[in-house]
C-alpha cells in the first residue's frame, strides 16, 4: 500500500465513449505523474504535474486530457480511444528523488 | 531511442540462489538509480536506489552494484525466496536539468524463483 489510489481499477469503454480515471494521494506531495503501460513496452510518461501546473505532456494524443484541480488529485479524462489505447495507466506521486505508484487501471478499448 | 535497457526480458532462479538482474542506460547525465519491483494487478514499488556518487547500495538481501564507466548496474538478491517473483523495473533519473525528477524506465525483467 503507497498511499496512492486509482479508480476505477478496471474499465472497458468503446471507442465513442468518453470516461474518466482518477488518481488520489494524502501523502503531501506536490508532483504527480501519468503513466502508460503496454504489454512488452517500458512505462511510458505520459503527463507531469509539479504544484497542480502541467509542467510536461510528452506527446501525448489529445485524446487523453489531464487535470489536476489540486495536488491531492489527478484525473485522466478520455474521449474517443482507440484499441491500440488499451494499456495500464498508473499514476505515481513524488517525493525526492522517490516515485510512488498506484495500482493502476487496466483499460480496454473496444 | 530507448535511454534505459533492460536485454533478459525473464529470469528463472532457483530458490536459495542469487539471483542478478541487469540493466544499461546510455544517458550519461543520469546521476540516480532506482529498481522496482511489480506484482500482477499492483502498481510497482520502490525496491531500492543508488546515487552515481556510489558504486554499491545494499539493503538486506538486495544490494545494486553501479559501474558509471560501463553504463551499466545490476540488482543481486541472496538469497532468492519465491515470494521475490515479480517484474523488476530498472529506472533513471536526472536531479538536474530540464526533466528533473522524471523517471525513465526500462521494459522490466520477470523474475521467477522456483521453490
Amino acid at each position: 500500500e503507497t498511499g496512492v489510489t486509482q479508480t476505477p481499477r478496471h474499465l472497458v469503454m468503446g471507442m465513442t465513449n468518453k470516461k474518466s480515471l482518477k488518481c488520489e494521494q494524502h501523502l503531501g506531495h506536490n508532483a504527480m505523474y501519468w503513466y502508460k503501460q503496454s504489454a512488452k513496452k517500458p512505462l511510458e510518461l505520459m503527463f507531469v504535474y509539479s504544484l497542480e501546473e502541467r509542467v510536461e505532456n510528452n506527446s501525448v494524443p489529445s485524446r487523453f486530457s489531464p487535470e489536476c484541480p489540486n495536488s491531492s488529485h489527478l484525473f485522466l479524462h478520455l474521449h474517443t480511444l482507440q484499441p491500440e489505447d488499451s494499456a495500464l495507466y498508473l499514476c505515481a506521486s513524488r517525493r525526492g528523488t522517490e516515485q510512488f505508484f498506484g495500482p493502476g487501471t487496466r483499460l480496454t478499448v473496444l | 531511442d530507448q535511454q534505459v535497457k533492460q536485454n533478459s526480458p525473464s529470469l528463472s532462479v532457483q530458490e536459495g540462489r542469487i539471483s542478478i538482474l541487469n540493466c544499461d542506460y546510455t544517458n550519461s547525465m543520469f546521476d540516480y538509480f532506482l529498481w522496482y519491483k511489480k506484482y500482477p494487478a499492483e502498481g510497482p514499488t520502490f525496491l531500492i536506489s543508488i546515487s552515481s556518487i556510489k558504486d554499491k547500495n545494499e539493503d538486506g538481501r538486495f544490494t545494486v552494484f553501479l559501474n558509471k564507466s560501463a553504463k551499466h548496474l545490476s540488482l543481486h538478491i541472496v538469497p532468492s525466496q519465491p515470494g521475490d517473483s515479480a517484474v523488476y523495473f530498472c529506472a533513471a533519473l536526472m536531479n538536474y536539468g530540464g526533466s528533473q525528477g522524471n523517471l525513465i524506465f526500462g521494459k522490466g525483467t520477470k523474475l521467477s524463483v522456483k521453490p
